[in-house]
């Protein structure tokens, strides 16, 4: 079946620097989604990407979209303590409206 | 957020019991969603409610039974479970069933099975 690949697993981070997570697909997507889970709570819709290409921003997140739309990334700079938590891509296919999730890439701020 | 509620919010049970989720969403939505989430794995798809209609069961063993009595609430019927069955159960709801629609997640039951 259809997979969505995340990595890392886990991203040990100074506070300040900066993090990225990558999420890939072997099949072209139709869209791409992101979520936040942060300790203990549930996930919480971030972004949607849908065309080739496409870089959206949120202050110091940046999503990103493959021109092949088969891969995506987000980007945090300069990392704070509030941006702790498992970050969860999200794909579909062929107009599909299930979301196959990556296994998230969990946050970490060293202290 | 309280756009989607669950209760309880943690149970523990025996592997003889039989328990409910129960998940109600105050957003309007005409879609819900059983996800089971377990530790280092990806959330796992389990039921899809659309008007009340399932139209998604992947493959869940049948001592997961769902029930939709209306399109606000879902309830999750457990009976003769395994300890493998500990996860947290996520309830989700979304506008429809459209390939962008987002979707909007409860806080989770965290169920532990002795």
């Amino acid at each position: 079946g259809q997979q969505v690949m995340q990595i890392p697993q886990y991203q040990h981070v100074q506070e300040g620097e900066d993090f990225t997570t990558y999420c890939n697909s072997s099949t072209t997507l139709s869209n791409i989604q992101w979520y936040k889970q942060r300790p203990g709570g549930h996930p919480v819709f971030l972004i949607q990407l849908v065309k080739s290409g496409e870089v959206k921003k949120q202050k110091r997140l940046t999503f990103q979209f493959g021109e092949a739309k088969k891969n995506s990334s987000l980007h945090i700079t300069a990392t704070q303590t509030t941006d702790v938590g498992t970050y969860f891509c999200a794909g579909r296919w062929d107009s599909n409206y299930q979301l196959i999730w990556g296994a998230g890439t969990k946050l970490i701020i060293k202290p | 957020e309280t756009g989607v509620t669950q209760t309880p919010r943690h149970l523990v049970m025996g592997m003889t019991n039989k328990k409910s989720l129960k998940c109600e969403q105050h957003l309007g939505h005409n879609a819900m969603y059983w996800y089971k989430q377990s530790a280092k794995k990806p959330l796992e798809l389990m039921f899809v409610y659309n008007f009340k209609e399932q139209t998604e069961n992947n493959s869940v063993p049948s001592r997961f039974s769902p029930e939709c009595p209306n399109s606000s609430h879902l309830f999750l019927h457990l009976h003769t479970l395994q300890p493998e069955d500990s996860a947290l159960y996520l309830c989700a709801s979304s506008q429809d069933l459209r390939s962008t629609d987002t979707q909007y997640f409860g806080p989770g039951t965290r169920l532990t099975v002795l």
